[in-house]
């Protein structure tokens, strides 16, 4: 059983368009981290997220951590070719679980 | 921020061989590092929480003397995979944490292992 649900689990899009991962659990975290990773390296940290409804944004990327801390989402808009990558949620609960990953394609 | 770096990028090695990983800290102490391993285009699995000074800390199903762990320095931590098959061929990863924070955050850009 998956503790943290991630999806889409693939996602193929053209540049410009707008799009959304989900992160969810039915447990609470104390803190949650999504990353994004390129193939053949390791994932670098994009945000953390530890309140309950906290809205952090990065360029064109909106994170949002869910009221109850069990789910959050990723929000890209006007995506582009270097956004491919996989995305990779990830909770702290005395130790950092990941999700399934999101790989994300960004066509020209 | 932090650095974390990992030796060797790539490595291929011959069946019954054994190889060793190094995650290092470069520009802070880390007590505790954290090795994954990695599937093609899967997410990361937590193989053991690498504590300096002590021994590591398995997770369940991995098998402790196959995947050595040393954690002799507040700066590194090593992986070695013993008697190496070719189903153990996978991207091990290493991540670090800062003394005091609550979760890793840096990770190390990966070691890809064949065995052949």
């Amino acid at each position: 059983t998956q503790l943290l649900e991630q999806s889409p689990q693939f996602l193929s899009i053209q540049e410009g368009e707008n799009l959304t991962v989900y992160c969810n659990s039915s447990s609470v975290f104390s803190s949650l981290q999504w990353y994004r990773q390129e193939p053949g390296e390791g994932p670098v940290l994009l945000v953390t997220v530890v309140t309950g409804g906290e809205v952090k944004k990065l360029k064109r990327l909106t994170f949002q951590f869910g009221d109850a801390r069990k789910d959050s989402s990723l929000h890209i808009t006007a995506a582009q070719p270097g956004d491919t990558g996989l995305y990779l949620c990830a909770g702290h609960r005395g130790k950092l679980i990941f999700g399934q990953g999101t790989e994300l394609s960004v066509k020209p | 921020g932090a650095v974390v770096s990992q030796h060797p990028s790539w490595v291929i090695c011959k069946s019954g061989t054994s190889v060793k990983i190094e995650c290092r800290s470069l520009d802070f102490q880390a007590t505790t590092m954290f090795w994954y391993r990695q599937f093609p285009k899967k997410s990361l699995m937590l193989m053991a929480t690498s504590n300096e000074g002590s021994k590591a800390t398995y997770e369940q199903g991995v098998e402790k003397d196959k995947f050595l762990i040393n954690h002799a320095s507040l700066t590194l931590s090593t992986l070695t995979v013993t008697s190496a098959h070719p189903e153990d061929s996978s991207f091990y990863i290493c991540s670090a944490k800062l003394q005091g924070a609550r979760t890793e955050a840096f990770f190390g850009q990966g070691t890809r292992l064949t065995v052949v």
